[in-house]
């Protein structure tokens, strides 16, 4: 069975960086798919972030685009989100996911971390 | 920004109506590569994680009970329930990739009587 796992720290300052993991197991993040950062806002809106392919090409969201990187770790089968100059509005419980490139819907979510900006 | 509406943020029913829940967009969702909308709907039980349910618009994700329904074109997309069932308690959001960004639904909300 695929698995997705966050980790991270629950609590971050404002204006600093917010740094997830995601750690898969079951499959790896470079045979296939797009491994994706997905956020849910308090309200339950949620707001998708980007990717990172099975290839190492990323998509992000263009709302987020100055903000955000996400890079992997190919030997410890993770990939990473950091998002900069995070403010109050960025609290949120963060999911990553598996997203079909051919398939072309998430399959497989991790259980999702909670983060909060606060002073 | 493809945005995605959903009207209905919440459905009490009992056990073996039929719901519909819809999902509007404000563009056309349909894709050109394969001539089929790119709209998904999701499901999501309380203490689980989302799960596919209907994949282009229509088709029934691996497992699925043949109850649920999608259909729609366009900008117009529902999901139908034939006969709730106890287990249908979830949240049900759609989910546009046409377009990046990738966009969803404000979900509606399911419980039973």
């Amino acid at each position: 069975d695929v698995q997705l796992q966050e980790s991270g720290p629950g609590l971050v300052k404002p204006s600093q960086s917010l740094s997830l993991t995601c750690t898969v197991t079951g499959y790896s993040i470079t045979s296939d798919y797009a491994w994706n950062w997905i956020r849910q806002f308090p309200g339950n809106t949620l707001e998708w972030m980007g990717y990172i392919s099975y290839s190492g090409s990323t998509s992000y969201n263009p709302s987020l685009k100055s903000r955000i990187s996400i890079t992997r770790d190919t030997s410890k089968n993770q990939f990473f989100l950091q998002l900069n100059s995070v403010t109050t509005e960025d609290t949120a419980t963060y999911y990553c996911a598996r997203w079909g490139l051919r398939r072309r819907y998430f399959d497989v979510w991790g259980a999702g971390t909670t983060v909060t900006v606060s002073s | 920004e493809i945005v995605l509406t959903q009207s209905i943020p919440s459905l009490t029913v009992s056990a073996g109506e039929r719901v519909t829940i819809s999902c509007k967009s404000n563009q056309n969702l349909l894709w050109s590569g394969n001539q089929r909308y790119c709209l998904v709907w999701h499901q999501w039980k309380p203490g689980q994680t989302p799960t596919p349910l209907i994949t282009w618009t229509s088709d029934r994700y691996s497992g699925v009970p043949d109850r649920f329904i999608g259909s729609g074109s366009v900008t117009d997309f529902t999901l139908t329930i034939s006969s709730v069932q106890a287990e249908d308690v979830a949240v049900y959001f759609c989910q546009q990739h046409l377009h990046i960004p990738f966009t969803f639904g404000s979900g509606t909300k399911l419980e039973i009587k």
